[in-house]
């Protein structure tokens, strides 16, 4: 059980846009932490995709965009592609366990 | 170019003990807190330690408490992190993850190595 709840999975078409949500609580997203989004494709290490709720690293394409209200967080695609493809995490903070960073279980997006 | 790439992983029973390798390069090695963070097979990504940049500070969580330790050598740009006690349950891809630095944020990773491979099986 992980302590950001995210969708197992999501799926779109080519061209459209899909959104993940993150879900946590009063002592990690809604305290206060940051989110921050990882992408891996299959058999690769995570990429960093977006941090600080809404930046992104350089070199990521402008069609993913974070956001984030309470105690959740969003990764939305638009124009999707074929290469977009992967499985996509979020990760926050905990204050109730010290150092801890805490991860979503993580997306499998599907582009059909 | 940063460069972090693992080494030591490899098949071990249960009970037995392991020291994993991070070999950093193309940053200032000792000026970053360092991660390690587990992928079980099939599975999702679990954070396991951090040490800050001089090594003073050090993290765990719960599920290694006690068993695992991290380490770092910043004359030698290397991370460590000794497993003992191992069990099924520690079989995963072991990542070294640098933290990330940028204004208004913290604890994110922003570059990982490749993943060394921890098999515990009898």
């Amino acid at each position: 059980q992980s302590v950001l709840t995210q969708p197992p999975s999501v799926s779109g078409a080519p061209g459209q846009r899909v959104t993940i949500s993150c879900t946590g609580s009063s002592s990690n997203i809604g305290a206060g932490y940051d989110v921050h989004w990882y992408q891996q494709l299959p058999g690769t290490a995570p990429k960093l995709l977006i941090y600080g709720n809404i930046n992104r690293p350089s070199g990521v394409p402008d069609r993913f965009s974070g956001s984030k209200s309470g105690t959740s967080a969003s990764l939305a695609i638009t124009g999707l592609q074929a290469e977009d493809e992967a499985d996509y995490y979020c990760q926050s903070y905990d204050s109730s366990l010290s150092g801890s960073r805490v991860f979503g279980g993580g997306t499998k997006l599907t582009v059909l | 170019e940063v460069q972090l790439v693992e080494s030591g992983g490899g098949l071990v029973k249960p009970g037995g003990s392991l020291r994993l390798s991070c070999a950093a390069s193309g940053f200032t090695f000792s000026s970053f807190t360092m991660n390690w963070v587990r992928q079980a097979p099939g599975k999702g990504l679990q954070w396991v330690s951090s040490i800050s940049s001089s090594g003073s500070y050090i993290y765990y969580g719960d599920s290694v408490k006690g068993r695992f330790t991290i380490s770092r050598d910043n004359s030698k740009n290397s991370l460590y992190l000794q497993i003992n006690s191992l069990s099924a349950g520690d079989t995963a891809v072991y990542y070294c993850a640098r933290d990330g630095r940028a204004a208004r944020t913290e604890y994110f990773s922003d570059y990982w190595g490749q993943g060394t491979l921890v098999t515990v099986s009898s």
